[in-house]
């Protein structure tokens, strides 16, 4: 079985700060693992994956993460805040020949002028 | 081009009424999928249908009755509706979700109230 937990269902910066957003899963078999953005009254749309290659991956609008197998983490940051990161964040995870991706209960990211 | 459409954008209605929510993609995909998202912005797969065949079916209400026509197309249609089947329904495609590394695309989502 497979489970994501975000650490934090909020979590706020201020405009030019360092954003981290904290995931940890849980899974038997190699994982596959995503970030996702959903902004208000939007679906959700991919920022980054990890699909077992380099373990830093690097995504869109700045983001990236790092895949750490000891610490069942994979962690998103990115060096500095901008007004429109506010949003939504989703960590997920999957696995070869599973058809269902487990999301976590998402974070809310504020970010303060 | 919209890659996932869903209609209606709103639906507002009353408990016991009947009603659908029709889905689709444009991006060639063999999986879609319908998440409901609740008040709490939790993410919770309902169904996935790969190749117009039934793959995921998460303990749903057998009120839900989603239906493929063809790969492109995913409706959801939902008989008596209930005040706590009140959410956000999103519909999702991925190309090939055996895969288990292919991104899943979202669409806008159907915001569903029952009076």
């Amino acid at each position: 079985a497979q489970s994501v937990t975000q650490l934090g269902s909020h979590v706020s910066v201020s405009e030019g700060a360092l954003v981290l957003l904290r995931c940890n899963y849980s899974s038997s078999v190699p994982p596959y693992l995503f970030w996702y953005v959903q902004y208000p009254n939007q679906g959700l749309q991919l920022l980054l994956k990890y699909t077992s290659a380099a373990t830093l991956v690097k995504g869109i609008n700045g983001f990236e993460a790092e895949f750490k197998k000891s610490e069942t983490s994979f962690h998103l940051t990115k060096p500095s805040a901008h007004m429109s990161d506010a949003a939504e964040y989703f960590c997920a995870v999957s696995h070869t020949g599973g058809f269902k991706t487990i999301f976590g209960a998402g974070t809310r990211l504020f970010v303060k002028a | 081009d919209t890659a996932v459409s869903q209609t209606p954008k709103y639906l507002v209605t009353q408990m016991g009424n009947d009603k659908s929510i029709k889905c689709e993609q444009n991006l060639g995909h063999d999986t879609m999928y319908w998440y409901k998202q609740d008040s709490k912005k939790f993410l919770k797969i309902m169904f996935s249908y790969n190749n117009k065949e039934l793959i995921i079916n998460e303990t749903v209400p057998n009120r839900f009755s989603p239906k493929s026509p063809d790969k492109a197309h995913l409706n959801l249609h939902i008989n008596s509706l209930e005040l706590g089947d009140s959410a956000v329904y999103f519909c999702a495609s991925s190309l090939r979700q055996r895969e288990g590394k292919d991104t899943q695309y979202f669409g806008p989502g159907t915001r569903l109230t029952v009076l």
